[in-house]
């Protein structure tokens, strides 16, 4: 059964500073996603990782997949108070269907 | 105007009505599903589908069903409400052959709350 762990699960960072969101997963895939999600509302695609080594990024937040480790990071780069949401990890098994993680609130203070 | 559309969206109901919930998409996707979504656990596949006369079940669909009446439309019914399905519904749309990957473009949300 695939499993995907995210950590933390809740991350309090002040404005300025980097920080880095982990996503393990327990079988093998070649595909990972990582969405956000605002208080209250649904969730958007950021960034789609289809090969080992990928790595895309959008401002402030960089992610990366290692197919070998199993292992997505979501790095973030000189927080802003904007960045404050949920962020889950999702992992494509063999027949196309999405294993979320349990998500990582992300909370941005001055 | 939302690609991925939902009705609706907040549903106060009792123990043991019936309810449905309601999907519809603009993007042309085939594929469609339902999640639902409780604190702390992330998002669980109820059911999904692949195209019009494909219906396959989830990691917990006990307690629901689903019909697909268009490509465009996919609804999710609690035939008989109990507490423990209250929770924050997602139906989310996707096509690989056109995004040559399986991201899902979601709905925004219902807000079920059985009483």
């Amino acid at each position: 059964e695939l499993k995907v762990e995210q950590n933390p699960l809740f991350l309090s960072m002040q404005e300025g500073k980097n920080y880095t969101i982990y996503c393990n997963y327990s079988t093998t895939s070649d595909r990972l996603y990582w969405y956000r999600q605002d208080p209250g509302k649904s969730l958007e695609s950021l960034f789609v990782l289809l090969s080992n080594g990928a790595v895309k990024q959008e401002g402030r937040l960089m992610a990366s997949l290692d197919t070998k480790a199993r292992l997505s990071t979501l790095h973030i780069t000189a927080a802003v108070h904007d960045l404050s949401a949920t962020y889950f990890c999702a992992v494509d098994r063999d027949t196309d269907k999405l294993i979320f993680g349990t998500g990582t609130r992300l909370q941005v203070f001055p | 105007d939302a690609d991925v559309t939902q009705t609706p969206r907040n549903r106060i109901t009792k123990t043991g009505k019936r309810i449905m919930l309601e999907c519809s998409q603009t993007k042309g996707h085939d594929r469609m599903y339902w999640y639902r979504q409780d604190p702390g656990l992330g998002l669980r596949l109820i059911y999904y589908s692949f195209d019009v006369k494909d219906i396959n079940k989830g990691e917990i669909s006990d307690g629901y069903s689903v019909s697909r009446q268009a490509q465009a439309k996919f609804s999710l019914s609690l035939e008989s409400a109990i507490p423990n399905q209250t929770a924050l519904y997602f139906c989310a749309t996707s096509d690989p052959q056109v995004h040559l990957s399986d991201t899902q473009y979601f709905g925004p949300g219902t807000r079920l709350t059985v009483l």
